[in-house]
């Protein structure tokens, strides 16, 4: 089956500062890769996603890259603010179907 | 309501009490998938259903887990004689359309406590 693995584990970055949390996957049939934000005691929202016909998705602070080859997709936050501050979890998945998740990043944006 | 709701949110039960958690999509979603979360960990994929229908159960642990939609809204996750290591939080989602598409939308998970 999938195999999804994230890193880090945790990051704290400076208000301002770029984050970057980075996310392999294993099965090459998987298409379809999204974010989710959760905070403390609330389900994963969606916040950016990707298929795999398209290599970059930018919305506003927040991107995503997907190098299908290399089977790694990599979310990028910019600017970021405390409001940011949430454990963010990479998901793969083939056709929106099942997903298969990785451990999650604590994101931590020091003010 | 606007979202998906869970109910309880919170769970406490003795080892090998029964447990039943209810999950109410978004009206009119046809896809709900249930998934489990370990503390500190991702949410783990238990089952599908496509309307009323069973699609996928690969991700259920054991027989002592049962899960159903009958009228292809409201859904219920059963566990039978409860253990210790079913102590997590387990989140429902659901989608508009079939698996393929849609954005997934996730209940605030009900918190499952097994003493």
């Amino acid at each position: 089956g999938e195999n999804v693995e994230q890193h880090p584990s945790t990051l704290s970055v400076q208000e301002g500062d770029s984050a970057v949390i980075k996310c392999t996957y294993s099965d090459s049939a998987s298409n379809y890769f999204p974010w989710y934000k959760q905070e403390l005691g609330k389900g994963p929202q969606l916040i950016i996603d990707i298929r795999s016909n398209v290599g970059e998705k930018k919305d506003q602070r927040i991107a995503v890259t997907l190098n299908k080859t290399a089977k790694h997709f990599s979310l990028h936050i910019t600017e970021t603010q405390p409001e940011d501050s949430a454990v963010y979890f990479c998901a793969a998945s083939i056709n929106a179907g099942k997903s298969t998740f990785g451990d999650g990043t604590t994101l931590t944006v020091k003010p | 309501g606007a979202g998906v709701s869970q109910s309880p949110r919170y769970k406490v039960a003795k080892r090998g009490q029964d447990v039943a958690l209810r999950c109410d999509p978004i009206s009119g979603h046809v896809s709900l998938f249930w998934y489990q979360q370990a503390l500190g960990q991702g949410p783990e994929f238990l089952t599908y259903f496509q309307n009323e229908a069973q699609l996928d159960k690969s991700g259920l642990p054991s027989d002592r887990f049962f899960a159903e939609r009958p009228e292809g809204s409201v859904s219920t996750l059963k566990i039978q004689r409860t253990q210790q290591e079913d102590s997590a939080v387990y989140l429902c989602a659901s989608s508009l359309v079939i698996a393929g598409a849609g954005e997934l939308f996730f209940g605030e998970g009900s918190r499952l406590t097994v003493l």
